[in-house]
Parts: C-alpha cells; sequence; structure tokens
C-alpha cells in the first residue's frame, strides 16, 4: 500500500501558485520524498525528490515539514499544461526499493 | 539519447493468445520495472529488475513473466491473455542505488478482447 495521503482533486487559476499537501507520517529516516506527475494517461514525469531540506528546482519547490511527516508540492506559477496528476511517493535510499503509486492529486488549472 | 523506448504502443489480444511487451533504455540503468495502470487508477507494480539476470515479483505479477538478460532490455511476457489484463503498461528504469529519478516509457495500450 502507498505510504502516502493525498487530496482526491484540487483546483488552481492559471498564474497563481498551486500548492500540492501530502501526508506521509509513517515515513522512517531513510525514506525520501519524491513527486511524479502524469499528463493525459502520459508515462510519469519526476519533478523533485527531498530527504529533510527543503528543495528547489526549474519546475516546483518541496517543502517538507521539520518532522517529515508531511510536504508541500508548490508550482510557483501554474499553467493549463500543468493540468495533471500528482503522485507523492516515500521510497528508501536501497537498492530494489519501487516506487509504489497511490491514486495522487488531480490538478487542475484553469484560466 | 532515447531514453525509456516501449513498443508495441498499442496491441490488442484475443483471449489466449500470448505476447511479449518490449523495453529498452540507453542510460546504463541497473534498475528498471514493469507498471500497470487501469482506467482511474494509479500505477501498480508487476515485476522489476535491480540487475543482468536478476528479477523479482512487485504487487500484481500473476499471469506476467519477465527476464533480463541485458542491461539494456526488460521485456514483460503475457502467458495467456485475459480481459482482465487489459491496461497501460509502463515500464520504467533508474540508477539502482541513491535517490535518483526514474525515467518512464510512453507506454503500451492493451486490449484483450
Amino acid at each position: 500500500d502507498a505510504k502516502t495521503t493525498q487530496p482526491t482533486s484540487m483546483d488552481c487559476a492559471e498564474g497563481r501558485a498551486a500548492n500540492l499537501p501530502c501526508n506521509h507520517s509513517t515515513i522512517s529516516g531513510n525514506e525520501y520524498v519524491y513527486w511524479y506527475r502524469q499528463i493525459h494517461s502520459q508515462g510519469p514525469q519526476y519533478i523533485i525528490h527531498g530527504l529533510k531540506n527543503n528543495e528547489t528546482n526549474e519546475m516546483a519547490s518541496l517543502i517538507i515539514t521539520e518532522d517529515r511527516k508531511s510536504s508541500t508540492l508548490i508550482l510557483p506559477h501554474a499553467t493549463l499544461r500543468d493540468t495533471a496528476v500528482y503522485y507523492c511517493i516515500v521510497r528508501e535510499d536501497q537498492a530494489g526499493t519501487a516506487l509504489i503509486f497511490g491514486k495522487g492529486t488531480t490538478l487542475s488549472v484553469s484560466s | 539519447n532515447a531514453g525509456v523506448t516501449q513498443t508495441p504502443k498499442f496491441q490488442v489480444l484475443k483471449t489466449g493468445q500470448s505476447m511479449t511487451l518490449q523495453c529498452a533504455q540507453d542510460m546504463n540503468h541497473e534498475y528498471m520495472s514493469w507498471y500497470r495502470q487501469d482506467p482511474g487508477m494509479g500505477l501498480r507494480l508487476i515485476h522489476y529488475s535491480v540487475g543482468a539476470g536478476i528479477t523479482d515479483q512487485g504487487e500484481v505479477p500473476n499471469g506476467y513473466n519477465v527476464s533480463r538478460s541485458t542491461t539494456e532490455d526488460f521485456p514483460l511476457r503475457l502467458l495467456s491473455a485475459a480481459p482482465s489484463q487489459t491496461s497501460v503498461y509502463f515500464c520504467a528504469s533508474s540508477y539502482g542505488t541513491g535517490a535518483f529519478e526514474a525515467f518512464f516509457g510512453q507506454g503500451t495500450r492493451l486490449t484483450v478482447v
């Protein structure tokens, strides 16, 4: 079973920040938080990952709480092309450990 | 650098037929995996491999076989297709250890009639 809990759906206006929450209250010390998204049944696309520090790349920012029990993915200026299903996944940094997908959050960006 | 390539993109099978879904990657990744995605659902792990000659079962392995004779290729075999195997199949690859991103293919859409 997925180790994360995400809202089923969220809406966001184009140009505004999209903040997608994820709960992972049972995360262990060697587990990373990963975010992927899937646009219209294409293959999932990696967005960002982190262990305990906040991370930022060209796509998004990842904010992880100090106790690591939850995190937020931030798309700073959402566009219509960001409409997708967003998956929050926790995974150990060990050989052979798989990405286990839950149902994710469907983000709808509208103009 | 093509990334992860899946063939075919679409396939229709009759119940009881067998076939192989192909997956190839050119990034020298140790870790490869197969997922299936049913309508409105998340991805479920079928089988995975941590390197040539090593495979293991995921969440939903029944009805599928895999082998890994080379680093580049990880084919998925449907032994006797059933309508319940109608799904979209995704192959993924990544470095085996460490916190690395996984790269996914564009999927194979399989219909079993």
